[in-house]
């Protein structure tokens, strides 16, 4: 199964941009790139996906590698309730049930 | 809100008696799928279903069994519990592509 790496925690102040970085060098062509996010004592919640193409929603932008081996979950303006663990996962073919949640990367919001 | 629910919220119990926890979804989803998670492991993927009495097993499903009798209900049973499986379990719903997690049951095995 291709899996994601991920930085184990990072930092940024409130209201500045926030860009989290996931690697995937052995992904396949059918896998999606998902991005959940999990605060405190909650169950993750979703944020973003994409195949190819970059994409934006209320949430976040998701900006892909053009050789699709790396991606970028950009906040635009970091708030004390994203302080939370970030999840990149691989998704086959969009459907598939064995989503494998990695450790993420924990993000700190500095007031 | 995505209309799923856990029950219990937290249990603690002895080694060795049956525990059940329940899922339950107002949102008539096909998938319903349970997790665990653990400090150092992330979420791992215990059971899922595909529809009523249709189950198959995760990455980590022994010493669980699962039941569905109606779309509503997904059951996760531990018929003798061991302290290795002191743990946070989260139910999830597929919604089109998107996953909705419950707020988790937190189960101490003593």
């Amino acid at each position: 199964d291709a899996k994601t790496t991920q930085p184990n925690s990072m930092e940024s102040n409130e209201e500045e941009p926030v860009h989290l970085p996931c690697n995937h060098s052995t992904i396949s062509g059918t896998d999606y790139i998902h991005w959940y996010r999990q605060l405190p004592s909650q169950g993750p919640e979703y944020v973003i996906h994409g195949l190819t193409s970059n994409v934006n929603n209320r949430m976040a932008s998701l900006a892909i590698a053009e050789d699709r081996k790396s991606s970028t979950l950009i906040l635009h303006r970091a708030t004390l309730r994203d302080a939370a663990v970030y999840y990149c996962i691989l998704r086959p073919d969009n459907a598939g049930n064995m989503l494998t949640f990695g450790g993420g990367t924990r993000l700190m919001v500095k007031p | 809100d995505a209309g799923i629910t856990q029950s219990p919220r937290h249990k603690v119990t002895e080694t060795g008696t049956p525990v059940t926890l329940r899922c339950h979804q107002t949102e008539n989803h096909r998938y319903m799928y349970w997790y665990r998670q653990d400090p150092g492991h992330g979420l791992r993927l215990i059971h899922y279903s595909y529809g009523v009495k249709d189950t198959d097993k995760g990455e980590v499903s022994d010493g669980y069994s699962v039941s569905r009798s109606k779309t509503e209900d997904f059951l996760l049973t531990l018929e003798s519990a061991t302290s290795s499986q002191t743990s946070v379990y989260f139910c999830a719903i597929r919604g089109g592509l998107e996953l909705f997690f419950g707020e988790g049951s937190r189960l101490t095995v003593l």
